[in-house]
């Protein structure tokens, strides 16, 4: 009965690959989000989308491609991996409104050597 | 520009005794809204306390409570007989209803001791 689930848990890969990170979310939210957490633990918001609308769209480089299939969706997949591309990735969900809280997945932590 | 600063990059309490964690932050805007969340070692995101900019209450939650002070934008949490599972790492973190982003502050690393 998770809450807010990301696939896969742990990723490692080569520098110029190509990974997808899938998010599912069970609460019936209309909000999900791609935040990156790098290694000082520093927490930044890539993307937001809105019943599959994207809202807020971060200076993120354009080799992350988020995809939102539907409201209860959000992958993120990302071309050309380089070694800054090491983080850890959340998935968030919330309902609509300002004040409403994030409800995070565990994260995946992404490796790229 | 919205910004959240925490100041304090490390402490530690002994356990049963009550410890406070400093955050300012930066804001242009009347609507807004302020959380704490907390990250044990597991990683996991878990929301511990969320207060309204307009409510001049301090929220609380069982142990965890805020001292909001809208005029010097400052809003700290205090955990009271703080316990082993306290141990995380604490964000404050701000949205507005401007942006609809919620910035994160750079986390204070929170141990307790036995």
């Amino acid at each position: 009965d998770t809450a807010v689930s990301q696939t896969p848990k742990y990723l490692v890969t080569q520098m110029g690959n190509d990974k997808s990170i899938k998010c599912e979310q069970n609460l019936g939210h209309d909000t999900m989000y791609w935040y990156k957490q790098d290694s000082k633990k520093f927490l930044k918001i890539m993307f937001s989308y809105n019943n599959k609308e994207l809202i807020i769209n971060e200076t993120v480089p354009n080799r992350f491609s988020p995809k939102s299939p539907d409201k209860a969706h959000l992958n993120l997949h990302i071309n050309s991996l380089e070694l800054g591309d090491s983080a850890v990735y959340f998935c968030a969900s919330s309902l609509v409104g300002v004040g409403s809280p994030l409800h995070f997945g565990n994260g995946t932590r992404l490796t790229v050597t | 520009a919205q910004t959240v600063t925490q100041s304090q990059p490390e402490m530690s309490v002994q356990e049963a005794e009550t410890v406070t964690l400093s955050c300012t932050y930066d804001t242009s805007e009347n609507n807004y809204y302020l959380f704490w969340y907390k990250q044990p070692p597991s990683r996991q995101m878990i929301l511990v306390i969320r207060q309204e900019a307009y409510k001049q209450q301090n929220a609380t939650e069982n142990r965890f409570s805020v001292n909001f002070q809208k005029a010097a934008k400052s809003f700290s949490l205090k955990i009271s007989d703080s316990q082993l599972g306290d141990t995380a790492m604490y964000f404050c973190a701000s949205v507005s209803s401007n942006t609809g982003k919620l910035i994160f502050g750079q986390g204070t690393t929170l141990q307790v001791k036995p």
